[in-house]
């Protein structure tokens, strides 16, 4: 079966770095993805990690670990408009995609 | 470049009704997916679409969800006769041809039902 755990809230503040974590818990493996949905919107594609390792782009870096199931989003100099929805998907056979209950992040001054 | 749309962005429907939903995804996009968020819970995966066909329709509820796409262009999902457990945010969403490192998926802004 297919399982992703991510926390359900973070507050942070403006100007700081947070990491949001994911475990994932899935067959026939193709990936795992981020997105950003603020309230109302479509999600947008943030990050994509098949490999081991890190994925730098601006703020925006994303981990994987694939031996252990994990994957963080690490999101630094935050900005108010950072506040948002953060969904941790494992992309599956098909590439359809297994999200997690995203975790909502606020951004405080 | 246009993105995914989908119609109507909300609607409101009694027990037994009938509703069907549109998507339009991304032109020369080949997959289109279907997800249901239901209030609470996570996104969940209802069908996969290469072009015209129904590559992996799992996901889908029950005999009263129907997804089409017709000509491999846009796809619509009908429910009939939609029941109070159908009410939640139906996303679309399409990729490319797949190949390559990998497919982002290019969401919709999804479509709200509320079933009375």
């Amino acid at each position: 079966g297919q399982n992703i755990d991510q926390p359900t809230e973070m507050t942070a503040t403006e100007g700081a770095i947070v990491q949001i974590n994911c475990t994932y818990q899935t067959s026939g493996f193709n990936g795992l993805f981020w997105y950003q949905q603020h309230a109302g919107e479509a999600p947008t594609f943030l990050s994509y990690n098949v490999l081991d390792g890190l994925e730098e782009k601006g703020r925006f870096s994303s981990f994987l670990s694939r031996s252990k199931g994990y994957s963080y989003l690490l999101l630094k100099e935050l900005q108010m408009k950072d506040s948002a929805s953060y969904l941790c998907a494992a992309a599956g056979g098909g590439n359809k995609l297994t999200f997690g209950t995203g975790t909502q992040l606020k951004v405080e001054l | 470049e246009a993105g995914v749309t989908q119609f109507p962005s909300h609607s409101v429907i009694e027990k037994g009704q009938t509703v069907t939903l549109r998507c339009d995804p991304i032109s020369g996009h080949d997959n289109l997916y279907w997800y249901r968020r239901v209030m609470g819970k996570e996104i969940k995966f209802l069908l996969h679409f290469v072009k015209e066909s129904k590559q992996d329709e799992s996901g889908m509820p029950n005999n009263r969800f129907l997804a089409e796409r017709t000509g491999g262009t846009y796809s619509t999902l009908k429910v009939q006769p939609a029941e109070l457990e159908d009410s939640g945010v139906y996303f679309c969403a399409s990729s490319q041809r797949q190949g390559g490192t990998y497919n982002e998926q290019f969401f919709g802004p999804g479509t709200r039902l509320t079933v009375l």
